[in-house]
């Protein structure tokens, strides 16, 4: 069982460019998230989704767009970079709200 | 605006000791809290607390919840090298949104 998989894990960007980070789980698990970790901010929610077709933001959206038109899937979208977006990236996914939201290993992105 | 906050913010310990890590919060519509532990790489999941007064153990580590006073605390006892890593606090809110705000984390070191 694979769990949360993102990939890539590591990337570097020029300021402007745009990039996907993918998450894929094989859980069948409704609850996908997107967050950023800085140092010194703790894990910060970016874009959330409860199902496939429905996302919403999260408290860090700017910049970043998201879609999910499965329920495995849940890309995220740098779509100009800043270098300001350069953090650690996490996805987690769960399958009700009562239970633990599980994270992919990270990507490590940098934005020159 | 909801807030989750950690204390310490980092801590150095010989191994066998014992350590308490402090979460305390300010959320609307809370659901739960949780403690995860972060290595290297993803925050791997450690407990959920709903209901307040009930420990949860787990080996070494054990948590309890206080709803009233709107805290939680994570003991590790008979510390070891390995339990060095991050421990991040994390509220679940109760609405549909399925969303968790983290605390910024405790640094936790075990020298040998």
């Amino acid at each position: 069982n694979a769990g949360v998989t993102q990939t890539p894990k590591f990337q570097v960007l020029k300021t402007g460019q745009s990039m996907t980070l993918q998450c894929a789980q094989d859980m069948n698990h409704e609850y996908m998230s997107w967050y950023r970790q800085d140092p010194g901010m703790g894990l910060r929610l970016i874009h959330y989704s409860v199902g496939a077709g429905i996302t919403d933001q999260g408290e860090v959206p700017n910049g970043y767009n998201v879609s999910r038109s499965t329920t495995e899937d849940f890309p995220l979208r740098l779509l100009s970079a800043a270098p300001s977006q350069t953090s650690v990236y996490f996805c987690a996914s769960t399958g009700t709200p009562n239970q633990p939201q599980h994270f992919g290993d990270g990507t490590r992105l940098s934005i020159l | 605006e909801d807030k989750v906050v950690q204390s310490p913010l980092s801590l150095v310990v010989h191994e066998g000791d014992t350590v308490t890590l402090n979460c305390s919060y300010e959320v609307t519509n809370f659901r739960s809290l949780l403690w995860y532990k972060q290595e290297k790489k993803a925050p791997t999941f450690l407990f959920m607390l709903t209901s307040s007064g009930i420990e949860k153990k787990s080996g070494r580590l054990s948590s309890i919840l206080d709803k009233k006073e709107l805290f939680s605390i994570l003991n590790i006892t008979a510390t070891q090298t390995g339990d060095s890593a991050i421990y991040l606090c994390a509220v679940l809110r109760g609405d549909a949104t399925n969303k968790l705000i983290f605390g910024t984390g405790t640094l936790l070191a075990v020298q040998p």
